[in-house]
């Protein structure tokens, strides 16, 4: 089992620029989420999902997009880069959705 | 907002020594979890609680919980300078509630 998987590993975009985040999980979990984390925040939640086709906002969900098509994938979009964007991503998937999360090595996300 | 705030922010033992790390929150649960973070890696599940229990141990880990007081605590015994690491408390929001709020985390160094 490979686990939660995230990629790119680091990426720098320009101010407006769209990328799409790319969280996949081979563990059959349900439920997948997003954390952003910030120096000094901790972790937080962006947008869950708890099966595929259904999708939720969490804590700060502004600029993102997710969908869930599949089971094993949960892609966060970011619509148009700010710096304020600049953070590490995290992506988690359980089953159930509130026991062990699982979580992918992150995504270091530079916006100049 | 904040769901679990731990405390200390920082903590610095010698190793050999324990280590104890409080998490307070706000609302009822129905458990509280806490993760590991080595530096630049993601977050790592260690332990669940649930709030009908009031201490749990794993290895050299030792959880309580007190509902009344809305906290809990992580002790490592006989700390490893490998146990150097962020820790993080982690809660849901009580009865049909999808969404984990993290603190922000005490930052463990254990000397050699």
């Amino acid at each position: 089992n490979a686990g939660v998987t995230q990629t790119p590993k680091f990426q720098v975009l320009k101010t407006g620029q769209s990328m799409t985040l790319q969280c996949a999980q081979d563990m059959n979990h349900e439920y997948m989420s997003w954390y952003r984390q910030d120096p000094g925040m901790g972790l937080r939640l962006i947008h869950y999902s708890v099966g595929a086709g259904i999708t939720d906002q969490g804590e700060v969900p502004n600029g993102y997009n997710v969908s869930r098509s599949t089971t094993e994938d949960f892609p966060l979009r970011l619509l148009s880069a700010a710096p304020s964007q600049t953070s590490v991503y995290f992506c988690a998937s359980s089953h159930p959705p509130n026991l062990e999360q699982y979580f992918g090595p992150g995504t270091r996300l530079t916006v100049t | 907002s904040q769901q679990g705030e731990e405390d200390p922010q920082a903590l610095s033992i010698q190793e050999g020594e324990n280590a104890t790390m409080n998490c307070s929150y706000k609302t009822s649960i129905n458990n509280l979890q806490w993760y590991r973070q080595n530096s630049g890696r993601g977050l790592v599940h260690l332990i669940l609680i649930r709030s009908n229990e009031r201490e749990k141990h794993s290895g050299r880990l030792r959880v309580t919980l007190d509902t009344s007081k809305k906290s809990s605590s992580l002790l490592i015994t006989a700390s490893r300078a490998a146990d150097t690491a962020s820790y993080f408390c982690a809660t849901d929001s009580g009865a049909g509630s999808y969404q984990l709020t993290f603190g922000k985390g005490t930052k463990l160094s254990v000397i050699p």
